[in-house]
């Protein structure tokens, strides 16, 4: 079941904040959240595992309720590198299971 | 830094023709995984490699596809004949063990191809 991400677009002023969510229909065992600029491979940001652990960018914040089945990813102060297409990835069942990519949200940030 | 490679970058082929991508993870990484990726959307897994061995390939379209890593490293994904609805990106990535779900995954530029 594909995870389902909002907003699927956002447009942001640099140094503004935005806030990506993905949720899923099924329970959890991670999040995974990465980053796609156009024509490009899609570059890993971070982790969220069952439990708490979590592995990634410094800079970068997430979350992730278990009991919602829900992820947000935080950007702050945004800058213009922040522009690019976020996938969340969802595990489910365990630690070997695939990932499950939602549809993406394209952020665009502007000068 | 270590990279996924992958060959060729852009691939343009007519129906029905045979085609086939080739990916080299970073090395060391057990687990190898091939997408494809539609313009809009995100990638679905293709096929996954633990070493050599398949984990899961429930979503590759067998009568058409196929992929090795005979020897546990690079690997390659044919599809013969390709079909208009084959036109996507296809990305190739590894992790350095076989957890799908907690390894960071890394990606390769990906193979861009079109079918005419």
């Amino acid at each position: 079941q594909q995870p389902v991400q909002s907003p699927q677009a956002v447009i942001l002023r640099e140094g503004e904040d935005a806030v990506i969510n993905c949720s899923s229909s099924k329970a959890l065992y991670s999040v995974h959240w990465y980053r796609q600029k156009h024509g490009e491979a899609p570059v890993f940001l971070m982790i969220l595992l069952k439990g708490g652990e979590q592995k990634g960018h410094d800079k970068i914040s997430a979350s992730f309720n278990e009991k919602k089945q829900q992820s947000s990813l935080y950007l702050t102060a945004s800058q213009l590198s922040y522009s690019g297409t976020y996938f969340c990835g969802t595990g489910s069942g365990g630690s070997n299971y695939k990932l499950t990519f939602g549809k993406g949200t394209l952020l665009t940030v502007n000068p | 830094e270590a990279e996924v490679a992958q060959s060729p970058r852009y691939k343009i082929t007519e129906k029905s023709q045979a085609v086939a991508f080739w990916c080299d993870p970073i090395s060391g990484h057990a687990t190898l995984y091939w997408y494809r990726q539609i313009l809009g959307q995100g990638p679905e897994l293709l096929v996954q490699f633990q070493d050599e061995s398949v984990v899961d390939d429930s979503q590759l379209p067998k009568d058409r596809f196929s992929a090795e890593r005979l020897k546990g490293v690079d690997s390659t994904l044919k599809i013969q004949p390709a079909e208009l609805g084959d036109s996507a990106m296809y990305l190739c990535a590894s992790s350095l063990a076989g957890r799908a779900s907690s390894d960071e995954q890394y990606f390769g530029p990906g193979t861009r191809l079109t079918v005419t």
